[in-house]
């Protein structure tokens, strides 16, 4: 089973910028694993923000932008809000989504 | 307004049965895959199993195969988890979501295993 890696923990100053990467173990992350991203904070349900790579949502902040980048995908976080303190996942699908794969979670503090 | 609302947590016995639902409202239902993913408390996010619109096609996590059975109800728009022959570890709280987590996810329902 593929394997999903994230840093485990990131820290951003107020109004600083930030990426957080989304590696693979089978190889460089493509447009073909379909990147997700999501946003979570304590005693909440995850928020999807990024959907295939770089697409957001209504709801999603502008501030937050989705790409490829190194072979990784990216979650990138310009001018970090306090509000945008949160555990972040992404995840990626395998083989036309037969098989779909969580990263361990990055958990961003804005200090 | 999309809607997804999990019901059937509870607490129950290692080797016990629970099934698991979600009721999806706002949407044509039969139009997307469905999914279960579930967060052991402290714990990360993990895939459990998705679902194909029409319900012929179901994919699982390795670790679950046999145990856990996904299954839908397009006509009363309700997506099914049946957990069988449960275990300690799979306390967590179990969401449903749409279209592979794409974009809406439900509240979630508390799963606790223990005797």
């Amino acid at each position: 089973q593929a394997v999903v890696t994230q840093e485990p923990s990131v820290t951003v100053s107020p109004g600083g910028t930030v990426t957080l990467t989304c590696g693979s173990s089978t190889g460089p992350v493509t447009s073909g694993h379909y990147p997700y991203w999501f946003q979570q904070k304590p005693g909440q349900a995850p928020r999807t923000l990024i959907y295939d790579a770089s697409n957001r949502h209504s709801w999603t902040p502008a501030r937050f932008s989705g790409s490829l980048l190194g072979g990784k995908a990216a979650l990138t976080l310009s001018d970090a809000q306090p509000e945008d303190e949160a555990e972040y996942y992404c995840l990626l699908s395998y083989s036309g989504s037969r098989l779909v794969v969580f990263g361990g979670g990055t958990k961003l503090t804005v200090l | 307004e999309v809607q997804l609302v999990e019901s059937g947590g509870g607490l129950v016995q290692p080797g016990g049965s629970l099934r698991l639902s979600c009721a999806a409202s706002g949407f044509s239902f039969s139009d997307y895959w469905m999914a279960w993913v579930r967060q052991a408390p402290g714990k990360g996010l993990e895939w459990v199993a998705n679902i194909k619109q029409d319900g012929s096609g179901k994919f699982y996590v390795d670790s679950l195969k046999g145990r856990f059975t996904i299954s839908r109800d397009n006509r009363k728009n309700e997506l099914y988890l049946q957990m069988n022959s449960l275990r300690v570890e799979d306390t967590a709280v179990y969401y449903c979501a749409r279209n592979h987590g794409k974009d809406y996810w439900g509240q979630g329902t508390l799963v606790t295993v223990s005797s």
